[in-house]
């Protein structure tokens, strides 16, 4: 079955440093590939979105993510955190004509 | 602005109580989507709709009911058959029928007294 991975569960890094989220799938065809951002308490917010083509993405916030499909991943990029960017990080895709799948999600900390 | 309301933010429920929670959007989207979240889990999909008096179950509807009798609105009510409610719903929609673009509400928190 398809399926979204999201290996890590939680991820600390300092403020400043470079971040680098991972999200693996399942599935025989390229599916479209998304990431989203949830602050405490809060709804999710699209970060950016992957259908074909170009396969590094923009996103906002100066994320970025790059597919690769010989690794069947999408991993989630930052060159720089900000103390803002501490939040939960869902990784989710479309396979096919399938409902949309998400990963269980990576909570980020940042430390000063 | 053009967005979707999620009312109440907070929401206690007592046994043996249903309760409806309120899903409301301006963006004239197509689709609307109930997800349940729960502490170290993804989004679990309750009931969708992408037409406006048509819905479909999604992945945990047993003990949840929805209607869509307008294209802005999408109340999702927790019935006393739900064992286990407590849990942030999140309402969502999107413009076309394709699982792409989804659009959040701001969730509400739903605890049992």
């Amino acid at each position: 079955a398809q399926s979204v991975t999201q290996p890590d569960i939680h991820i600390t890094v300092s403020e400043g440093a470079s971040l680098e989220l991972r999200c693996n799938y399942s599935y025989g065809a390229t599916p479209y590939l998304f990431w989203y951002v949830q602050s405490p308490g809060q709804g999710l917010q699209l970060l950016l979105k992957y259908f074909s083509g170009d396969t590094l993405v923009q996103g906002i916030k100066g994320f970025e993510a790059e597919f690769k499909r010989s690794q069947s991943s999408f991993n989630l990029r930052k060159p720089s955190v900000h103390w803002s960017d501490a939040a939960e990080y869902f990784c989710a895709g479309v396979f096919g004509n399938e409902k949309l799948t998400f990963g269980t999600g990576t909570r980020l900390t940042i430390i000063p | 602005d053009g967005g979707i309301t999620q009312s109440p933010k907070y929401l206690f429920r007592k046994e043996g109580q249903n309760v409806t929670l309120s899903c409301e959007q301006n963006l004239n989207h197509d689709a609307m989507y109930w997800y349940r979240q729960d502490p170290g889990q993804g989004l679990r999909l309750i009931y969708y709709s992408q037409i406006v008096n048509d819905f479909q179950k999604g992945d945990i509807a047993e003990g949840y009911s929805v209607s869509r009798e307008k294209k802005e609105s999408f109340p999702l009510t927790v019935t006393s058959a739900q064992k286990n409610p407590t849990a942030f719903y999140l309402c969502a929609s999107s413009i076309g029928t394709g699982w792409v673009g989804l659009f959040f509400g701001s969730g509400t928190q739903l605890s049992v007294l």
